[in-house]
């Protein structure tokens, strides 16, 4: 069975890291074209948050662009997201999901930035 | 950045009604276009993928049209398990964007 399964979330303070983890069964990550984050705040819409390509290209939403890293660990089959100087507008469930036309999510991981 | 401008923002329909909700890409996207449906305390579901492909498992009266900028989400009669929030998703250009969201209520 196809899955992704997320992990890493929790409460952290204005400023402080998180690393969220997206491990993945069913397929290796290493052969799909792409993987991505996307995250919802409370009560709001899908924000897509970051990719990452099969040659290793990133690419970010302005709202996250050097603060958050995304990258894949081919032998874990694993895709993590690296979130520092985190603010209270990252808070959000944060999902990963495969392939361009994000065909398969996980079923999420929420974050909570609060002092 | 690509803005997807998705339309209503909620609507109001009984079931058997016949749902179309539109999403407007400020620039074409060629056939990079995918629904979503989510329901609450969910994860989204794609329905749609390159406009009009059927994902598997999803009922035929979900369909998608449309070219270039302007792209619809059709259900044709409505289903008590359809009453939901729908997204639209362009994947041409970096940064993937969004529409809104609809939220397809009970009339």
């Amino acid at each position: 069975e196809v899955q992704l399964v997320e992990s890493g979330g929790g409460l952290i303070q204005p400023g402080g890291s998180l690393r969220l983890s997206c491990a993945a069964s069913g397929f290796t990550v290493v052969n799909r074209d792409f993987m991505s984050w996307v995250r919802q705040a409370p009560g709001k819409g899908l924000e897509w948050v970051s990719g990452v390509d099969s040659g290793g290209g990133t690419y970010y939403a302005n709202s996250v662009k050097g603060r958050f890293t995304i990258f894949r660990d081919n032998s874990e089959n694993t895709v993590f997201l690296q979130m520092n100087s985190l603010r209270v507008e990252d808070t959000a469930v944060y999902y990963c999901a495969r392939d361009y036309a994000l065909d398969v999510w996980g079923q999420g991981t929420t974050v909570t930035v609060s002092s | 950045d690509i803005q997807m401008t998705q339309s209503p923002s909620s609507l109001s329909a009984s079931v058997g009604d016949r749902v179309i909700i539109t999403c407007r890409a400020s620039q074409g996207i060629k056939n990079d276009l995918a629904w979503f449906q989510q329901k609450p305390g969910k994860a989204p579901r794609r329905l749609i993928y390159a406009i009009s492909s059927l994902q598997s498992g999803v009922p035929s009266r979900f369909s998608g049209s449309g070219s270039g900028t302007e792209f619809t989400l059709t259900i044709s009669s409505l289903q008590p398990e359809d009453f939901a929030t729908y997204y639209c998703l362009q994947h041409n250009s970096h940064p993937r964007t969004f529409g809104q969201g609809t939220k397809v209520e009970i009339k």
